[in-house]
């Protein structure tokens, strides 16, 4: 168990619909990242929080949206949700960040139909 | 970023000792190589990393070539759980973007 929490474990929805997905990352962590893995583009880095700002930005999408809040839990937003954003969603924390392990949640499978 | 290469796929039987290589040639002076493995069904999870020296831990083994083009993740005695695909990483210190690049891993297969 990596202390990461995530939920829902899974989520169908329909295309143009929106969803969010939760993270609770391990206690005393500040550093929140997601990660969206697909079986074309493997896993890939979308966003990272720290202690509640914006730190850094991979290859999230504008229809895409993160937060995270006081309590450091973290939010995912996706939203007007096509076909090919079926995925799994992978949240992790760290201490802060830099060079910090990276402790992984177990994840939020994604089915758009 | 620099770029990593590992074989696609690799077998070996429980309870013998796997090597698991991974190429960098592009590697810079100051990027740390980890590696992190994903088990079926789950997120991934940290094995083990270094800079220059070899390093053990409890799960793992990481040797480094002398010029650091290369490195093997070594597993002494590999169990049925130990299936999953191994992820090589590179990581630059204080680069800003902390979010790891993930590349297509090695799939490692055991055989009971």
């Amino acid at each position: 168990d990596s202390g990461v929490t995530q939920t829902p474990k899974h989520l169908i929805t329909a295309t143009g619909q929106r969803v969010t997905l939760r993270c609770s990352p391990r206690s005393g962590d500040l550093s929140v990242y997601w990660y969206q893995q697909s079986l074309d583009q493997g896993l890939q880095f979308l966003i990272q929080y720290y202690n509640g700002e914006e730190r850094a930005k991979g290859n999230i999408l504008e229809r895409f949206s993160a937060q995270q809040f006081p309590d450091l839990h973290s939010e995912l937003n996706l939203s007007s949700l096509e076909l090919g954003d079926s995925a799994l969603y992978f949240c992790a924390s760290s201490v802060a960040g830099g060079l910090d392990i990276q402790y992984f949640g177990a994840g939020t499978r994604l089915s758009v139909l | 970023d620099a770029k990593t290469t590992q074989p696609n796929s690799m077998e070996s039987n429980e309870e013998e000792p796997v090597h698991l290589p991974c190429n960098h040639s592009t590697i810079s002076g100051t990027d740390y190589i980890h590696w992190y493995r994903q088990l079926p069904s789950q997120g991934p999870e940290y094995v083990i990393h270094g800079l220059t020296s070899n390093v053990n831990n409890r799960m793992a083994s990481l040797a480094i070539a002398e010029d650091r083009k290369s490195s093997t993740l070594i597993l002494h005695r590999a169990t049925l759980r130990d299936a999953a695909v191994y992820y090589c990483i590179l990581r630059a210190p204080g680069g800003g973007a902390d979010g790891l690049t993930f590349g297509k891993g090695t799939h490692l297969i055991i055989q009971p």
